[in-house]
């Protein structure tokens, strides 16, 4: 099985930041690698499809790259409604999740 | 407008059989690569993923989890069910089902709200 592996699991910024949270993968998998924020109390929303492709709605200020084995999110200017987990999904499996919290 | 809820019972007692039920409106599972799925998360931890079933009655499941879970759906009633049996109280998390859209490389882009399910005696 593939296994996805986030890191770092919490990053501790301020409002403004630019901050990357990475994915990495057991094995060279496609790039149909997804990205998602959940809030407490909430069920997870889906920010990223195919690597790189934002879902409809979702703020430029998002975005993701990579490919193979290493997948990156990238949050631009953080805003304080960005405070959130993200979790890295391939295939049937997720990552671990990184909490992004404020400093 | 597409939506999921979750419905079933916030208590079970050890050992005893989970039924949970997703009805879904705004899509069908007449369309091809339509799926819906079913995670869990225990308080404070993070997503697991356990079933899938696709629209052509295709299912998958937790390879840690297989042998407890069944998953169906009734696609006249835009249902789709989840039964896990023999609850431990490891299994006490809120749990989701989800659209799985293959037009969107399998990526989930509707989640229900969840459902709290506590396993205790």
């Amino acid at each position: 099985d593939i296994q996805m592996t986030q890191s770092p699991s919490t990053l501790s910024v301020s409002v403004g930041d630019t901050i990357t949270i990475t994915c990495r993968a057991s094995q060279r998998i496609n790039n149909w690698l997804a990205w998602y924020q959940q809030k407490p109390g909430n069920a997870p929303k889906l920010l990223i499809y195919k690597a790189s492709t934002l879902e409809t709605g979702v703020t430029s200020r998002f975005s993701g790259s990579g490919s193979g084995t290493e997948f990156t999110l990238t949050i631009s200017s953080l805003q304080p409604d960005d405070f959130a987990t993200y979790y890295c999904q391939q295939g049937l499996t997720f990552g671990g999740g990184t909490k992004v919290e404020i400093k | 407008q597409v939506t999921l809820r979750e419905s079933g019972p916030a208590l079970v007692k050890p050992t005893q059989t989970l039924t949970l039920t997703c009805t879904f409106s705004g899509f069908s599972f007449s369309i091809s690569g339509m799926g819906v799925s079913w995670m869990r998360q225990s308080p404070g931890k993070a997503l697991e993923w356990l079933a899938l079933i696709d629209w052509d009655n295709d299912k998958y499941y937790s390879p840690s989890l297989k042998t407890r879970l069944t998953i169906s759906k009734d696609a006249s009633k835009n249902q789709v069910v989840l039964t896990m049996t023999n609850m431990d109280p490891a299994d006490t998390a809120t749990y989701y089902c989800a659209r799985r859209d293959k037009l969107l490389f399998n990526a989930f882009d509707i989640w229900g709200q969840g459902t709290m399910v506590t396993v205790s005696s």
